[in-house]
């Protein structure tokens, strides 16, 4: 079974600062199964990055997805209020399943 | 637009079953799987399992296999998930999700609170 390990686990930045979020994977992952997730308090995580770096229906081009194999990464560009939040990858393997990382919370510094 | 509507709010004793459905709308039910995703407070995003709505087909987490069962409706477009012999460590929001590699809509969340 894939483990997926994301750090740091929380990230202390301020508005108009770049985010980069890590994601590594036990062993290899295919590009097409990495996705990203945002998560705000009190709601249900919301899809921002399939297939590694493919931008889901709606996301600000801030967003943006890279990697390969066992090392991926989220970046966000410029932070804004809003993208203050708890951000999961997640990957897909025939066996079990999804598998979804411990979470990176990117807080206000 | 796709919704996934989730029933509410459970209370249920150690030892206990819990049903949670989920209503699909906005599109084909039978096309995606669905997939049950849990959160206990201040945790982090755990999978459960997936159904094929479709075939009726699922893959539960190990961790779940004798306990957990996913069926469906499909003249309802409705998905279930059924926990068996509740203990406290269940006591989470339990979300249903749309989708096969990547999960494109989720539901609004179901919290499920096992106590004496």
């Amino acid at each position: 079974e894939i483990v997926l390990t994301q750090s740091p686990g929380t990230l202390s930045l301020s508005p108009g600062e770049r985010a980069t979020l890590s994601c590594r994977a036990s062993q290899s992952v295919s590009s097409s199964y990495l996705a990203w997730y945002q998560q705000k308090p009190g709601q249900a995580p919301r899809l921002l990055i399939y297939g590694a770096s493919s931008r889901a229906t709606g996301i600000p081009d801030r967003f943006s997805g890279s990697g390969s194999g066992t090392d991926f990464t989220l970046t966000i560009s410029r932070l804004e209020p809003e993208d203050f939040a708890v951000y999961y990858c997640q990957q897909y393997g025939s066996s079990p399943g999804l598998t979804f990382g411990g979470g990176t919370k990117v807080e206000i510094k | 637009q796709v919704q996934l509507v989730q029933s509410g709010a459970e209370v249920k004793k150690p030892g206990a079953s819990v049903k949670v459905s989920c209503k699909a709308s906005g599109y084909t039910f039978t096309s995606y799987d669905i997939n049950w995703v849990r959160q206990a407070t201040g945790q982090g995003l755990e999978w459960m399992g997936w159904m094929n709505p479709n075939s009726g087909n699922t893959g539960y987490a190990q961790k779940f296999q004798g306990r957990v069962t996913m069926t469906r409706n499909t003249s309802i477009s409705t998905a279930y998930m059924e926990l068996s012999s509740l203990r406290s460590e269940d006591t989470a929001v339990y979300y249903c999700a749309r989708g096969t590699v990547v999960v494109h809509n989720w539901g609004q969340g179901t919290l499920v609170t096992v106590s004496s």
